[in-house]
C-alpha cells in the first residue's frame, strides 16, 4: 500500500480566498492525481500532476482555479483560487503504485467549506 | 465513452451475512482496470479490491470478492459475514488501460447499512 497524507484535513474559508492543499507520499510514485468530490457526490479527477512540467487538466477544470506543483516525486499541491461555495467539497489526492500499478490509494482527503 | 453504472443507491444487510453491491460499466477498451473502494463518513477513500479486464480468476482480498462477467460487463462487490464497521459508501471504478494514465471513473456509489 502506499502512506499518503494531506494538510489540511479540513478547513472553513471565505469566499474570494485561496487554499493551498498539500500531499505528501512515503515513497516515489510516479503518477499523482487530484480528485473533487461534492456534497453526495461521486469522485471527479481535477487533474493529473505531473513531476517537472505543467499539470493536464480534465474537462472543465482550469490551471488559473487550480493551480497544480509537484516539485519531486512525493509531494505535490493543489490550490484552489478565488473560492466560492461551489467549490466546497472533498479533495482528494490519489497515487498509483505497486508492482504492477494496478493499486490505486488515495489520501485521506480535505475537506473544505467555502462561506 | 466509459461509463460505471451502480444501481443500488442503499442496501441494508444483517451483521454475520453476505451482500452484494452491483456495479455495470461500458468501455470499447479490450484492457482495463476495474476497482472498489470503501468510503466510511469520515471521507477517506480505502482500496478494497482490483481486477484486471485479462485476469481469469475474480479477486479475492479476505472478506471481499470481485464476481466479475466480462460478457455482460459486470463487476459486482461480494462481501462475506458482514460486520458493522462495513457500513459506508461503496464506490465502483474503471479506468481504460493497463499501464497509462490513472484517470478513474467512478460510480454513484452504493450506501451500505449493516443492521445488528
Amino acid at each position: 500500500s502506499a502512506v499518503i497524507s494531506q494538510k489540511p484535513s479540513r478547513d472553513i474559508c471565505q469566499r474570494g480566498t485561496s487554499l493551498t492543499i498539500q500531499c505528501q507520499v512515503d515513497s516515489q510514485v510516479t503518477m499523482m492525481f487530484w480528485y473533487r468530490q461534492q456534497p453526495g457526490q461521486s469522485l471527479t479527477l481535477i487533474a493529473t500532476a505531473n513531476q517537472g512540467s505543467e499539470a493536464t487538466y480534465e474537462s472543465g477544470f482550469v490551471i488559473d482555479k487550480f493551480p497544480i506543483s509537484r516539485p519531486n516525486l512525493t509531494f505535490s499541491t493543489l490550490t484552489v483560487s478565488n473560492m466560492s461555495p461551489e467549490d466546497s467539497s472533498i479533495y482528494l489526492c490519489s497515487v498509483r503504485k505497486g508492482a504492477s500499478y494496478n493499486e490505486q490509494f488515495f489520501g485521506p482527503g480535505t475537506r473544505l467549506t467555502v462561506l | 465513452a466509459q461509463k460505471i453504472t451502480q444501481t443500488q443507491p442503499g442496501m441494508f444487510v444483517q451483521e454475520k451475512e453476505a451482500v452484494t453491491l452491483d456495479c455495470t460499466y461500458d468501455t470499447s477498451d479490450q484492457s482495463y482496470g476495474l476497482f472498489w473502494y470503501k468510503q466510511p463518513s469520515s471521507g477517506e477513500m480505502i482500496f478494497l479490491i482490483y481486477q484486471g479486464s485479462y485476469d481469469e480468476q475474480n479477486a479475492t482480498e479476505g472478506r471481499y470478492s470481485l464476481n466479475f462477467q466480462k460478457a455482460r460487463k459486470s463487476a459486482n462487490l461480494v462481501i462475506s459475514a458482514s460486520q458493522l464497521g462495513d457500513s459506508a459508501m461503496y464506490f465502483c471504478a474503471m479506468r481504460e488501460g493497463y499501464n497509462q494514465g490513472g484517470k478513474l471513473i467512478f460510480g454513484q456509489g452504493t450506501e451500505l447499512s449493516v443492521k445488528p
